[in-house]
């Protein structure tokens, strides 16, 4: 069956721009992540959603990162304003609820953002 | 705190070896996750073992065994019988699932390198 599916693969933007970043999770997966990567480092949680709800914005580094998902599929990151440091490659994640026992999260192959 | 630490930024490893990623964790849960996941430089986090706190036996999937020491909180990997193709960035991630928000958290990585 198909996993996770992230669009674009790659994004270079100007600074000031905004850009959207979508997430397509396992069919049935009710529960998706995203976290971000930057070189070198690990994954920093951002966002979690239980279907269309987040109740956990908590890694969210500012205002201008905002996310919303619906259908209780698709997702979309949308950074507006993009900085310099805002520059990582953005991963999504989904499992089966909120993930239970050995349930592991899936990832997708992430979207590197470059900010110039 | 750190909840996930992997304190060897880097390994290497002759193929045919064993070698060991360390892996220790900081939570006051009584219920939770450990996950390993690998990344090769192609970006895509794949998922080898996981480990309940539950669990009296060790994990082991095919060449890769989870050292699990409750006491001491650590969950090292443990790769057997090395191979080229397991270079690749290794990451511990727990999940906690008592009064946690069962949003795993990951560790910094460890760069492991396969020498023919």
């Amino acid at each position: 069956g198909a996993g996770v599916s992230q669009s674009p693969s790659n994004k270079v933007t100007e600074k000031g721009k905004d850009v959207e970043l979508r997430c397509d999770p396992i069919s049935g997966h009710t529960a998706l992540y995203w976290y971000r990567q930057s070189l070198g480092q690990g994954l920093e949680f951002l966002i979690y959603f239980q279907g269309n709800s987040a109740p956990d914005k908590s890694g969210l580094p500012s205002d201008r990162f905002s996310a919303e998902r619906t259908g209780g599929s698709v997702s979309t990151l949308t950074i507006q304003r993009t900085q310099q440091e805002d520059s990582a490659v953005y991963l999504c994640a989904s499992s089966p609820a909120r993930g239970t026992g050995g349930q592991p999260q899936h990832f997708g192959d992430g979207t590197r953002l470059s900010i110039l | 705190a750190q909840k996930i630490t992997q304190t060897q930024p880097g390994m290497f490893v002759q193929e045919k070896e064993a070698v060991t990623l360390d892996c220790t964790y900081d939570t006051s849960d009584q219920s939770y996750g450990l996950f390993w996941y690998k990344q090769p430089s192609s970006g895509e986090m794949i998922f080898l073992i996981y480990q309940g706190s539950y669990d009296e036996q060790n994990a082991t999937e095919g060449r890769y065994s989870l050292n699990f020491q409750k006491a001491r909180k650590s969950a090292n990997l443990v790769i057997s019988a090395s191979q080229l193709g397991d270079s690749a960035m290794y990451f511990c991630a727990m999940r906690e699932e008592t009064g946690g928000s069962y949003i795993p958290t990951f560790g910094r990585g460890t760069s492991l390198i396969v020498h023919p």
